[in-house]
Formats: structure tokens, C-alpha cells, sequence
């Protein structure tokens, strides 16, 4: 059972540059998200999903896009990467939300560091 | 809007000591609440949540929280840390009303000097 996996696992962009960070689960999952992480200031929601065809903005989506044809995929588009998008970025997953049902948990994968120069 | 206070961005104790990581929230309805543990080069794991019932809370690894709405904290605690237990631990809050949006904490950094 894979869980959740991230490709690619590093990246370096240069600023302007565009590009797809990839993030699948094989659990039947219907909620997933993605986080980036920044020293001192914890994990940020970006985006998340509920199901196939159903997305909704986080805290931080400015410079960011999703999309959700498959229940198990669920990309995170940088359209013109900048230097402030430098960060460590985690996808998570679970059965129906971020876990305020009993015995429902997110699932991270191992995340993706991005670099723009 | 939720928000997370953790306490100290680094702890450090010493094996066989009293783990203390501290947490407090804010929410405007009642919250859940939740510890994540995050070792080096690795996602997120739920060591233990809080949603209904009991306030006091056991998770992995022999870690528990007690959940205090007269003093909005959650703090994790272990009776005795080990050195596997270095890692970086993240308190987080959400409600039934978002709650499909977790809010976490900047983190706190555990060290467990042998």
C-alpha cells in the first residue's frame, strides 16, 4: 500500500518558470490538500479538495492552482514561480476531512522541496 | 479565525525526563485539536486528536493531551522521553465549522539529550 506519494521529491525553478507538483493516493481518499511548510511558521493550507470535480481556497492559494478530475490525484500548479514560493510542500489525505470525524486522520506524503532562484 | 500558539520553538530534556510541549488556541467555537509529529525528512503523523468526550486524550508512543477550555491549552506530555522521540512536534485546531481547514502551530523542535 503506497499511501500518499509526491513526485518529484526536489526542484529547482528559476522565477517565471512554471510547473506541476504531483501528489496521488491509492486509499479511496476523498479529501486532500496541500500544505507548504516555512521555517517558524508551521504548515499553511493552499488548497484542498473534497471529492472529484470540488476544490476550495486555504489560507495561502495566491500563485497557486488545483484541479480534481481523479479521486486519487490531485496536482498543485505553480503558474509563474517567484522566490517567495520557495518552500517544502506536503499533500495529505483523508477519508472525508482534515479529521474532525472519529478515527479519521490525514495522510502525508513525504513532500516535495522546491527551490526558485 | 483559529489560530495555534506553541510555546517554545525548541525544547530539549533529558532521556528518561518529563515531556512538556505547549499549545494553546483560539476558536470561537468548540475545537478540535490535534498533535502531529514530523521526524527529519518525513510528512506528518497524528500522535493523538481531540474532538468530543473525554478530555484527556492518549496517543502514540505513550504521549497524551488534556484538553483545557477554561485555559484554551492542549498540551502533549510524555512521562519519560527517549531519543527516538527528537522530532519536530506541531499542535493544530479546527472546528466543525471549517473543518476541512486545519490551522497549525509555527511547531516546537524536541531534543532528548542521553
Amino acid at each position: 500500500n503506497a499511501g500518499v506519494t509526491q513526485t518529484p521529491k526536489f526542484q529547482v525553478l528559476k522565477t517565471g518558470q512554471s510547473m506541476t507538483l504531483q501528489c496521488a493516493q491509492d486509499m479511496n481518499h476523498e479529501y486532500m490538500s496541500w500544505y507548504r511548510q516555512d521555517p517558524g511558521m508551521g504548515l499553511r493550507l493552499i488548497h484542498y479538495s473534497v471529492g472529484a470535480g470540488i476544490t476550495d481556497q486555504g489560507e495561502v492559494p495566491n500563485g497557486y492552482n488545483v484541479s480534481r478530475s481523479t479521486t486519487e490525484d490531485f496536482p498543485l500548479r505553480l503558474l509563474s514561480a517567484a522566490p517567495s514560493q520557495t518552500s517544502v510542500y506536503f499533500c495529505a489525505s483523508s477519508y472525508g476531512s482534515a479529521g474532525g470525524i472519529e478515527d479519521e486522520k490525514l495522510f502525508f506524503g513525504s513532500g516535495t522541496q522546491l527551490s526558485v532562484l | 479565525a483559529q489560530s495555534v500558539t506553541q510555546l517554545g520553538s525548541h525544547v530539549s530534556v533529558s532521556e528518561g525526563a518529563l515531556v512538556l510541549l505547549r499549545c494553546n488556541y483560539s476558536s470561537s467555537v468548540p475545537p478540535y485539536l490535534f498533535w502531529y509529529v514530523q521526524y527529519p525528512n518525513q510528512g506528518l503523523q497524528l500522535l493523538l486528536k481531540y474532538t468530543t468526550g473525554a478530555t484527556l486524550v492518549k496517543g502514540i508512543n505513550g504521549f497524551e493531551a488534556e484538553f483545557k477550555k477554561s485555559e484554551t491549552s492542549f498540551h502533549l506530555t510524555k512521562p519519560s522521553a527517549h531519543m527516538s522521540d527528537a522530532a519536530e512536534y506541531f499542535c493544530a485546531v479546527s472546528d466543525w465549522i471549517s473543518g476541512n481547514k486545519l490551522v497549525f502551530g509555527a511547531g516546537t523542535i524536541l531534543r532528548v539529550k542521553s
